[in-house]
């Protein structure tokens, strides 16, 4: 059964440091994995989508990095603003198995940046 | 495209009513998931489907729940009777199979229903 972990559960920042959160899976056979942002009491928005062939995705201040040998990701936040402030969850959709085509969430990373 | 549509966007129910929400996928997708996101427990997958068929529904909580998906671009997931403790937010999404064929294979996300059961 694929177990998606997130570290750490919370991080609070002064405006403007880089940050990177963590993201660790226990099945490698994966077709992608993909990070959202939630804002409070709204719905996820997709991030970044990194296929498994990849090694990084980029958007603006985002980037996003695989390694699915040892089952683990990053989202490194550049620059970080109070705007960025939300629940950052990743999550993993299964290539094989039980899990084929099954989306699996970590339980977030919720990031306050203070002004 | 619209994205991903649910409705109702809340509903507040008396315990022991019939509860039934509603998804529109994207359409042309083939998989469609729905979710239960509490403080407690995060999100939960409690059922996907692939091209109507349902392939994993070992997260439904219990017998109350039942989900189907009459076709491609409609789904429902009810709730017979409701309790309290189903008090949540119930999210659809929909995709594109993993594997892509060279599409874009992002899940996208409806935006909630927010369920009260009281």
């Amino acid at each position: 059964k694929q177990e998606v972990t997130q570290i750490p559960a919370a991080l609070s920042v002064p405006e403007g440091e880089n940050l990177v959160l963590n993201c660790s899976f226990t099945d490698s056979a994966i077709y992608n994995l993909q990070w959202f942002r939630q804002d409070p009491g709204k719905g996820l928005t997709s991030l970044l989508l990194i296929q498994s062939s990849q090694r990084e995705q980029t958007s603006g201040r985002l980037n996003a990095s695989l390694d699915k040998s040892s089952g683990r990701s990053t989202l490194y936040i550049a620059a970080s603003q109070p705007g960025d402030s939300a629940t950052y969850l990743c999550a993993v959709r299964g290539a094989g198995g039980t899990s084929y085509g099954k989306l699996t969430f970590g339980q977030g990373t919720i990031l306050t940046v203070h002004p | 495209d619209a994205g991903v549509i649910q409705s109702p966007r809340h509903e507040v129910t008396e315990m022991g009513q019939e509860v039934t929400l509603r998804c529109k996928p994207i359409s042309g997708h083939d998989y469609l998931f729905w979710y239960r996101q509490t403080m407690m427990r995060g999100l939960e997958l409690l059922i996907y489907f692939n091209n109507n068929v349902p392939i994993d529904d070992s997260g439904m909580p219990e017998d109350r729940f039942s989900a189907k998906m009459p076709n491609a671009s409609f789904s429902t997931l009810k709730i017979q009777p409701s309790e309290p403790r189903d008090s949540a937010v119930y999210f659809c999404a929909s995709s594109f199979p993993g594997t892509g064929f060279g599409r874009n294979t992002e899940a996208f996300f409806g935006q909630g229903t927010r369920l009260t059961v009281v």
